[in-house]
């Protein structure tokens, strides 16, 4: 079985500067998608962006960037230029390639407050 | 192009009573998954349904069911309600690939609350 930790239960930063939530897993997959997710206060769930194992390039996506260390099993996520909008609780979560019988494995999340 | 839509948004039930929650999904999406979200547990995976077949399932008791119809909406049941089955029900739709690629668009919930 997989497990997902996120060691940061609660995150405060001002707003525009940087901030870097962690994300450690534990699995014996070799191929594998890693995930990060966001659950405004209005609790629907989006996807941020998304990492193969098998790719070395981290994934980008506009202000959101990763740090995938595969040996490490460590996949935290960047947020550049931070915005009001980014407050938000922010999980991480590991899929097997191919799928599996838990389905998504999601951390515990990190509540992420941008302060003006 | 219409969201992923829940019903009901809350409701509330007493111990030993049964509920039934609906989940449409987006327009030609035909996998649909469901978690339950509580603070102590976190998000955890309920099953997964792809046409109207359940692919996977998570290790929840026999209370907790579901199904699929032709037009890919979904329903989940639980009956004989917990205090312990309190939680947001988080539905979620996907392209045909399913949860493989973990391309999931969520619902907004539903909100039990067992008394």
């Amino acid at each position: 079985a997989q497990t997902v930790t996120q060691s940061q239960p609660e995150m405060s930063v001002q707003e525009a500067e940087t901030v870097t939530l962690s994300c450690t897993y534990d699995t014996s997959e070799n191929n594998y998608y890693l995930f990060w997710y966001k659950q405004p206060p209005s609790r629907q769930m989006i996807l941020v962006i998304r990492q193969e194992a098998y790719k070395q390039q981290n994934a980008t996506e506009n202000r959101f960037s990763v740090n995938f260390q595969k040996a490490a099993k460590s996949f935290s996520l960047k947020i550049s230029d931070s915005q009001l909008g980014d407050t938000a609780m922010y999980f991480c979560a590991f899929i097997p390639t191919g799928g599996g019988a838990d389905g998504l494995t999601f951390g515990k999340g990190t509540h992420l407050i941008i302060q003006p | 192009k219409a969201g992923v839509t829940q019903t009901p948004r809350y409701l509330i039930k007493t111990r030993g009573q049964q509920v039934t929650l609906s989940c449409s999904p987006i327009s030609g999406h035909r996998s649909v998954s469901w978690y339950q979200q509580t603070p102590g547990q976190g998000l955890q995976f309920l099953f997964e349904y792809f046409s109207e077949t359940q692919r996977n399932k998570g290790n929840f008791p026999g209370r907790f069911s579901g199904r699929q119809f032709s037009n890919s909406r979904s329903e989940m049941n639980v009956s004989t309600l917990e205090l312990g089955d309190s939680a947001l029900y988080l539905c979620a739709s996907s392209l045909d690939g399913g949860i493989i690629t973990g391309e999931l668009f969520f619902g907004e919930g539903s909100r039990l609350t067992v008394l």
